[in-house]
């Protein structure tokens, strides 16, 4: 059962615009949340996180969103450049249980298009 | 201060065979987790390692295994190879600092198994 999940595989976004990318979980637990940007041939990077005590934490053009009743996060990346383009990763965690332990989503990948 | 480093880059082995990689983290992180990385079943986790005892383990079989030393560094190997362990294997190492907990990846070790 995964307990984190992405829904969109891919999103095509043209430069300059926001860019929208979402993220809901299952497990009421997770009160940790991050998100990774990933590159073929390397490791993911990362990028923001937030708490549940938060519904909001911004990061230059980076902004997370957290809705607890809903179950559901989402990265905006304004203004989207082409650079952007890569895989993002949502990850959980609780604390309590490991924090070591990120539960991941299986990805979207972002095309930002000159 | 250096990222999170991971030895070898690229591993070909043949079925049966056992292999060890080694990951360093960032200095003063006591904490190396690892993920494996496949196109079907994306990054899970295997395990993770926090003052040279296992904190956590993920739903893999017991040929898979581990360990952290001293200083920090970590290996894991893998026991009687199959081709389903062909995959990117990734080391990420964490500071924790209260509630916020993010964890840094190193660029991974690509295992094919033939």
């Amino acid at each position: 059962d995964q307990q984190v999940k992405q829904n969109s595989p891919s999103l095509s976004v043209q430069e300059g615009r926001i860019s929208i990318l979402n993220c809901d979980y299952t497990n009421s637990m997770f009160d940790y949340f991050l998100w990774y940007k990933k590159y073929p041939a390397e490791g993911p990077t990362f990028l923001i996180s937030i708490s549940s005590i938060k519904d909001k934490n911004e990061d230059g053009r980076f902004t997370v969103f957290l809705n607890k009743s809903a179950k559901h996060l989402s990265l905006h990346i304004v203004p989207s450049q082409p650079g952007d383009s890569a895989v993002y990763f949502c990850a959980a965690s609780y604390y309590g249980g490991s924090q070591g332990n990120l539960i991941f989503g299986k990805g979207t990948k972002l095309s930002v298009k000159p | 201060k250096a990222g999170v480093t991971q030895t070898p880059r690229y591993l070909i082995k043949t079925r049966g065979q056992q292999v060890t990689l080694s990951c360093s983290p960032i200095s003063g992180h006591r904490s190396v987790s690892w993920y494996q990385q496949t196109p079907g079943q994306g990054l899970q986790f295997l395990f993770e390692y926090f003052s040279e005892t296992q904190r956590n383990k993920g739903n893999f079989p017991g040929r898979f295994s581990g360990r952290q030393f001293s200083n920090s560094r970590s290996e894991m190997n893998v026991s009687t190879l199959e081709l389903g362990d062909s995959a990117l294997y990734l080391c990420a190492s964490g500071n924790e600092q209260g509630f916020t907990y993010e964890q840094y990846f190193g660029p991974g070790t690509r295992l094919t198994v033939t």
